[in-house]
């Protein structure tokens, strides 16, 4: 069984600092994806990166997939209170038709 | 691109009533879609994966005859909620997925509420 650990689990800061919410795992993902979720909403796509060390960048957010493919991280550049909400990472399957994993989720919260 | 329909958003019953709930893939062929169940504040909790064509595979512990889903074209799948209980009463989120190894895109959720 593939797993994926998130952390942290709850982050509170404010309007203007940094962050960083990791995703780690001991197996190997095809891929891996960063969701974003809004309360009574579904996860919405942020990005999916495939190549292992690759780096995208979305405004002020900046993924990162480990060179194993096992892990990665999201960091957010001068949090803005529309950022706040819970964040998932899931890995990619590794069969055709298999289902991913997710993470237990970071629930952010950017106080103004 | 890629976007899921799920409807009904807000369904609220009866203890008894079956519910059906619709999943939707409107700019692509979803080939596999999944199901998931969410608590506040939690992570999504996987239901049941449906491969269009077959029969749906569910989690250890999810009642199939109590989650009956079918997924008969690439861009439908169903979830129905047979003889809802109040402790049924969730946040349920359908997700697509097309051919190869594409992300999941996941609908806008029903919350259901079973008095």
């Amino acid at each position: 069984t593939q797993l994926l650990e998130q952390s942290p689990q709850f982050l509170s800061i404010q309007e203007g600092e940094n962050l960083t919410v990791y995703c780690n795992s001991s197996s190997v993902f095809s891929s891996l994806q960063w969701y974003r979720q809004e309360p009574g909403e579904g996860p919405v796509l942020l990005v999916t990166v495939v190549t292992g060390g690759e780096v995208k960048k979305l405004k002020r957010l900046t993924f990162q997939f480990g060179d194993a493919r096992k892990d990665s991280s999201l960091h957010i550049t001068a949090a803005q209170p529309g950022d706040t909400g819970l964040y998932l990472c899931a890995g990619g399957p590794l069969a055709n038709a298999g289902k991913s994993t997710f993470g237990d989720g970071t629930t952010l919260t950017v106080k103004p | 691109g890629a976007v899921v329909s799920q409807h009904p958003s807000w369904v609220i019953c009866k203890s008894g009533t079956s519910v059906k709930i619709e999943c939707r893939s409107l700019d692509f062929q979803a080939t596999t879609m999944f199901w998931y169940r969410q608590f506040p504040k939690q992570s999504l909790m996987l239901m049941a994966t449906s491969n269009e064509g077959s029969k749906a595979t569910y989690e250890q512990g999810v009642e199939k005859d109590k989650f009956l889903i079918n997924h008969a074209s690439l861009t439908l799948s169903t979830l129905t909620v047979t003889s809802a209980h109040p402790e049924d009463s969730s946040f349920y989120i359908c997700s697509a997925r097309g051919w190869g190894f594409q992300p999941q895109h996941f609908g806008d959720g029903t919350r259901l509420s079973i008095l």
